[in-house]
């Protein structure tokens, strides 16, 4: 069974661009989370999504926004990016709501100079 | 406020022994803890899941324990061996899911052959 997915693995994007990425979860798995992970803070939970609807959504402005598809698939958009945005996304997928036993991707590098 | 602290400082350990690891928490009430392991420019992986009402999970040479009283969970590799130099990560969910899954910074194991 092929693992989670990422897309794009690495950006490179200027300050006030915006941004989207891409998640593929596991077959049949039909939540999707999305982290972000940086030195100083470690992982930071951004929202969940299931059944195309958002859960949970962490402590994050509204410039971070995702939606998820009907087959599962999931976007993340950030808007106006910031220096400080630049970190790596991660996307975990689980079969069902929740957050037990999380499959992440390999995730994706974002650089905003 | 809520906190996880683990090992901040990198944890040197010969081949062959023992490696236990450290989670404390305060401000939660974790309805399961979780550990992960992550190598440098990768998803973390899923290792172990215990509920609150377990006190010990094993899965081949790990081990977890959780002590609600105390609010800390350890986690033990027995016989460890170079390959499972990693960065170790505990995560906690209260149940609820609101907050998704938060995690610790991570402890970076060492086996040194």
């Amino acid at each position: 069974k092929a693992g989670v997915t990422q897309t794009p693995r690495y950006l490179i994007k200027t300050r006030g661009q915006q941004v989207t990425l891409s998640c593929s979860p596991i077959s049949g798995h039909r939540s999707v989370s999305w982290y972000q992970q940086t030195p100083g803070q470690g992982l930071q939970f951004l929202f969940e999504y299931f059944s195309e609807t958002q859960r949970n959504k962490g402590n994050f402005p509204g410039r971070f926004s995702g939606r998820q598809f009907s087959n599962s698939r999931s976007e993340m958009n950030v808007s106006t990016l910031e220096l400080g945005d630049s970190a790596l996304y991660l996307c975990a997928s689980s079969r069902d709501r929740g957050y037990n036993e999380q499959f992440f991707g390999p995730g994706t590098r974002l650089t905003v100079l | 406020s809520q906190k996880i602290e683990q090992n901040s400082e990198a944890l040197n350990i010969q081949e062959g022994k023992t490696a236990t690891l450290t989670c404390n928490y305060t401000n939660y009430s974790p309805a399961y803890l979780q550990w992960y392991r992550q190598d440098p420019g990768r998803g973390p992986v899923f290792l172990l899941l215990i509920r609150e009402n377990e006190k010990e999970k094993r899965k081949e040479r790990l081990k977890v324990t959780f002590d609600t009283t105390l609010k800390q969970s350890l986690f033990h590799i027995t016989a460890s061996q170079p390959a499972d130099s990693a960065t170790y990560l505990c995560a906690l969910d209260e149940g609820g899911g609101a907050d998704g899954l938060t995690f610790g910074k991570g402890t970076h194991l060492i086996i040194q052959p």
